[in-house]
């Protein structure tokens, strides 16, 4: 079974925009922790954010924000005010268990804002 | 700001012929991982090491695919011989030690395999 699921495949905006992206995560352990990673053309992955489940504090930096939920397994991620920069594919993934580091990527959403 | 080094970037080989990756991690990181990841997909990850030692290689196809990080520091990744399903972005990353660290990752390297 899909341990990350991005039902989002593609999403397009038009700049100025808000966009949340949505992440659903299935995991037995009580103790995880939730990534988000950009890919832009690239192809390098640049990490955004990391999150643990005991923390369910939402978080913002700057335009990004992050929506965690424990109730219904959920860590989206809103970017307020799109730009053209923001134009990626974007991961989430879930590291389960204390000692385990191995991430569990979704397929991602690939974001297009348009000018 | 440290960086994940990986080269080549891009990687066109033949079927049946050898490749090579390497990965040199950000410094003093101890964990080193090999990511596979396959044109529309995430990354799956294929080996770990902690220094020179191999934490995980479950999902590394051993019959062809072999890794190394002989001084624990920089990596090797090889394929050999080469398929044409190997087509993908091959990437590496690196954390500071086993747990549940911040993995960051290099610009990777682009394989086709014609």
């Amino acid at each position: 079974a899909q341990k990350v699921t991005q039902a989002q495949t593609e999403i397009s905006v038009v700049e100025k925009e808000d966009v949340t992206l949505d992440c659903v995560y299935e995991t037995r352990d009580t103790t995880y922790y939730l990534f988000w990673y950009k890919q832009p053309p690239s192809g390098e992955l640049v990490f955004l954010i990391r999150r643990n489940s005991f923390d369910e504090q939402n978080e913002i930096s700057g335009r990004y924000s992050w929506n965690f939920q424990k109730s219904t397994s959920s860590f989206n991620f809103t970017i307020t005010a799109s730009q053209v920069v923001d134009s990626a594919v974007y991961f989430c993934a879930l590291s389960e268990g204390a000692g385990a580091n191995n991430l569990f990527f979704g397929t991602g959403t690939r974001l297009t804002v348009i000018p | 700001e440290a960086e994940v080094a990986q080269s080549p970037r891009y990687k066109i080989t033949e079927k049946s012929q050898a490749v090579a990756f390497w990965c040199d991690p950000i410094s003093g990181h101890a964990t080193l991982y090999w990511y596979r990841q396959i044109l529309g997909q995430g990354p799956e990850l294929l080996v770990q090491f902690q220094d020179e030692s191999v934490v995980d290689d479950s999902q590394l196809p051993k019959d062809r695919f072999s890794a190394e990080r002989l001084k624990g520091v920089d990596s090797t990744l090889k394929i050999q011989p080469a398929e044409l399903g190997d087509s993908a972005m091959y990437l590496c990353a690196s954390s500071t030690h086993r747990g549940v660290e911040t993995q960051y990752f290099g610009p990777g390297t682009r394989l086709l395999v014609l």
